[in-house]
This record gives structure tokens, sequence and C-alpha cells, in this order.
């Protein structure tokens, strides 16, 4: 049971690159999140899917989009990256309770 | 006005201090409350979590929800130096979709010194 993985762990973009960051789960969850994580912001909801075939907006959601495509991978990308989207981002799943599950985070630098 | 406020520290205690994280927030749909503890470079897991107000004991951790002054704390007692972590609080509302969606606290730093 590996959880919820993320791809990459680390990326470095230029400013008007675009890029997918990649998600999945395998403990048949019906919801999954996509968070960025700033220093002394906490973590903020970008967006999320309640079930397969829904998706909706987040704290967050500006310079996102997002697909759920199947149960297991949910997948966020950004269509021209800026220097303001540098950030930690967790993808985490859940069985619509109040506990996610986190995967290990890509660190991504936009310079 | 953020929903959730949390001192984000950063808290440096002795080896065997008791500690006490705390968060207030403002949304009286909040559901559960719970605590995230997240090591450095890692994803946050769950700690605790409590849906009424009261204590909730497990091993050297209590969490306390105070709904009427809507403040949260947890307390560790007998702290390690393992218990070094960010602290995370974080509360939950039901979307329109039937999704558990998380609000969370800026997250507390703490350090056990040996």
């Amino acid at each position: 049971n590996a959880g919820v993985t993320q791809t990459p762990k680390f990326q470095v973009l230029k400013t008007g690159q675009s890029m997918t960051l990649q998600c999945a789960q395998d403990m048949n969850h019906n919801s999954m999140y996509w968070y960025r994580q700033d220093p002394g912001m906490g973590l903020r909801l970008i967006y999320y899917s309640a079930s397969e075939g829904t998706t909706d907006k987040g704290e967050v959601p500006n310079g996102y989009n997002v697909s759920r495509l199947n149960k297991r991978e949910f997948s966020l990308r950004l269509e021209s990256a800026a220097p303001s989207q540098t950030s930690v981002y967790f993808c985490a799943s859940s069985h619509s309770s109040y506990e996610q599950y986190f995967g290990p985070g890509t660190r991504l630098t936009v310079t | 006005q953020k929903e959730v406020e949390q001192d984000p520290g950063p808290l440096s205690v002795p080896e065997g201090a008791i500690v006490s994280l705390n968060c207030t927030y403002s949304n009286s749909a909040f559901q559960y409350f719970m605590w995230y503890r997240q090591y450095s470079r890692k994803g946050p897991e769950l700690l605790m979590y409590t849906y009424s107000s009261g204590n909730k004991e497990d091993g050297r951790f209590t969490a306390q929800v105070d709904k009427s002054s809507k403040y949260i704390s947890l307390f560790i007692r007998d702290s390690q130096p393992s218990d070094s972590a960010t602290y995370l609080c974080a509360m939950s509302a039901v979307t329109g979709q039937g999704a558990q969606k998380l609000v969370f606290g800026q997250g507390t730093r703490l350090t056990i010194n040996p």
C-alpha cells in the first residue's frame, strides 16, 4: 500500500512555462484535494474533488486547473507559471471523513 | 480575518516540559477539530481529532475544544525530542458536494531541546 504518491518531488520552472503535478492514491478514497503550503500561511486549499467526475474551487484556485482522471488520480496543472506559485504542493485523499491522507509533496520553484 | 488563527511560533522548550498549542476560529459551522503533525519535508499526518467540546486524551497528548469560545488547544506532556515538528490545527465543514473541506491554521513549529 503506497498511500498517496506525488510526482515529481522537485521541479524548477521558468516564468510562463506550464507543468502538471500528478497525484495517485490506492486507498479507494472518494475525495481528493490539492493544497499549497507557504511559510507562515499553513496549508491552503487550491481545488478538491468530492468524487470521481466532480471538481470544485478551494481558497486559492487562480492560475491552476485540475483533472480528476479516475477514482485514483487527480492532477494539478499550471498553465503559465508565475513566481508567486513557488510553493510546496500537497495532494491528499479521504473517504469522505475528517481524516485526510497526504502525499510527500512537490517542491516547485518558479524563476 | 482568517477563519482559523494559530500562533506560528517558533516555540522552543526543554525536554520534559508541558507544551500548549492553541488555535482560535470564527466559523460556527466547523464540525471536526483536528491536530496534524508535520515533520520536516514530509506531508502532514493526523495526530488527534474531536468533534465535541471537552478534552480527549491519547497517551501524552490531550486535545481540548471550547466551542463557546471558539478555541482549541493541544497539550503535550513529558515532551520528547521526537515531538519536534510543525503542528497544524485544522477544522472541517461539509461542502455542498459532500466532501469534508479542511481549513488549516498557519502551523506552529515546535522544537524540544534534549
